[in-house]
């Protein structure tokens, strides 16, 4: 199975409102992790990062929550938009077998904005 | 300063021909890494490099090579092209400290369908 997983496929939330989509992680070596939104037809776009040693990170309308305890890690956007509407996947950081570190992926969670 | 490119944004296919899909970044970033992104899964690391000259495998590296041979730039070759390889690929450049692949920037992508 993938390391890192989310508990819902699709999210719907009415405009104006706040949205958290939720991702789990199974390594918990893992000292990184990522937050990407994917629209239709582009290549995913940075939003939010976290280190381990942290436990909260916001940024503008949105805020990445890890729970190193239980493995979960999430993304609460505020006062949702219209353009939040796109894939959001979430992805860790994993140590090769050469030390060199690269991100896994989760499979994503399709966020829809209703007017 | 455009970023991450790719080229071409679509092609197609017969089965057994090779093909080799461009990436270049002109931001100077020594992390390079190519995925691939299948319908109802996140994306998955083919190969990745830290810098001109080494380059690294990811979770699904059969059927594919690179190489390296200068910052800008960073070469995903089809060998042998099969039906499996039908996907989207990304191409992604970020700044590396250590060896820690920070923010990434992903390219448009190039859709790849094989017949």
């Amino acid at each position: 199975g993938e390391s890192v997983g989310l508990h819902l496929p699709t999210l719907s939330v009415q405009e104006g409102d706040n949205s958290i989509i939720n991702c789990a992680y199974s390594n918990s070596a893992s000292d990184y992790f990522i937050w990407y939104k994917q629209e239709s037809g582009k290549g995913p776009q940075f939003i939010i990062d976290i280190r381990s040693n942290m436990d909260k990170r916001q940024g503008q309308r949105v805020t990445v929550l890890l729970n190193k305890t239980v493995k979960h890690l999430s993304l609460q956007i505020a006062a949702t938009q219209p353009g939040d509407s796109a894939v959001y996947f979430c992805a860790e950081n994993i140590v090769s077998n050469f030390g060199n570190e690269k991100l896994t992926f989760g499979t994503g969670t399709r966020l829809t904005i209703i007017p | 300063n455009a970023g991450v490119t790719q080229t071409p944004k679509f092609q197609v296919l017969k089965t057994g021909q090779s093909m080799t899909l461009q990436c270049a970044q002109d931001m100077n970033h020594e992390y390079m890494s190519w995925y691939r992104q299948d319908p109802g899964m996140g994306l998955r690391l083919i190969h990745y490099s830290v810098g001109a000259g080494i380059t690294d495998q990811g979770e699904v590296p059969n059927g594919y090579n690179v190489s390296r041979s200068t910052t800008e730039d960073f070469p995903l070759r089809l060998l042998s092209a099969a039906p499996s390889q039908t996907s989207v690929y990304f191409c992604a450049s970020s700044y590396s400290m250590g060896a820690v692949p920070y923010e990434q920037y992903f390219g448009p992508g190039t859709r790849l369908t094989v017949t």
